[in-house]
């Protein structure tokens, strides 16, 4: 089994579109999670950080942590073109290591 | 946030030479640094992490003689890959480590496309 679990998608969306994008983790001894958006052939950009449980908002972007199912979610609200990317959670335990998902990619159509 | 900028963004080299990238945090200084590759359609994989002043901590399976890490200050660290081939074609992303009060965020270079043909 995999430490962090992300569906690969790609999820296809039409614009303004609320996109809710998942990622599963077994290890309880993660604490802080993010989120990067990454275009092609371009490196990861960070979005949202959180590292406690409950729900971060950020303009369209909210990113909700529930530690007790070991799930992280990243909603955004009014999707644009401009959102296409592959989103990648990532999480670490405090030590810095970040461990990544697969990513998932989105396309969000006009 | 902090900015990292990583170096060239794009190589071509011939297969059996040596290839230099060079990872540079512009507006902090990073006491560690991280090198991953990155296969199209694929998540990013950990190669090793870069403390300065000391020996690299390279991942099960990465062959520390082929992926060599320096990272002798503050504000630098270069991978070279040394001898390569076709197979080490791949794209190569470099990250560092900021506290930022209370846990520590990584910030990641744009990433350096190598093609060994």
């Amino acid at each position: 089994q995999k430490e962090v679990e992300q569906d690969p998608g790609p999820l296809s969306v039409p614009e303004g579109a609320i996109v809710s994008l998942n990622c599963t983790y077994s290890n309880s001894a993660f604490q802080y999670f993010m989120w990067y958006r990454q275009y092609s052939r371009k490196g990861p950009e960070l979005l949202m950080y959180t590292y406690s449980s409950g729900n971060k908002e950020d303009g369209r972007f909210t990113a909700q942590v529930d530690k007790s199912s070991k799930y992280i979610s990243l909603f955004i609200r009014d999707s644009q073109p401009s959102d296409s990317a592959t989103y990648l959670c990532a999480m670490h335990t405090g030590f810095q290591k970040l461990v990544f998902g697969t990513g998932t990619r989105l396309l969000v159509s006009p | 946030g902090a900015v990292v900028s990583q170096h060239p963004s794009r190589v071509i080299c011939k297969s059996g030479t040596s290839v230099k990238i060079e990872c540079r945090s512009l507006d902090f200084q990073a006491t560690t640094m991280f090198w991953y590759r990155q296969f199209p359609k694929k998540s990013l994989m950990l190669m090793a992490t870069s403390n300065e002043g000391s020996k690299a901590t390279y991942e099960q399976g990465v062959e520390k003689d082929k992926f060599l890490i320096n990272h002798a200050s503050l504000t630098l660290s270069t991978l070279t890959v040394t001898s390569a081939h076709p197979e080490d074609s791949s794209f190569y992303i470099c990250s560092a480590s900021v506290w930022t009060g209370g846990t520590t965020e990584a910030f990641f270079g744009q990433g350096t496309r190598l093609t060994v043909v």
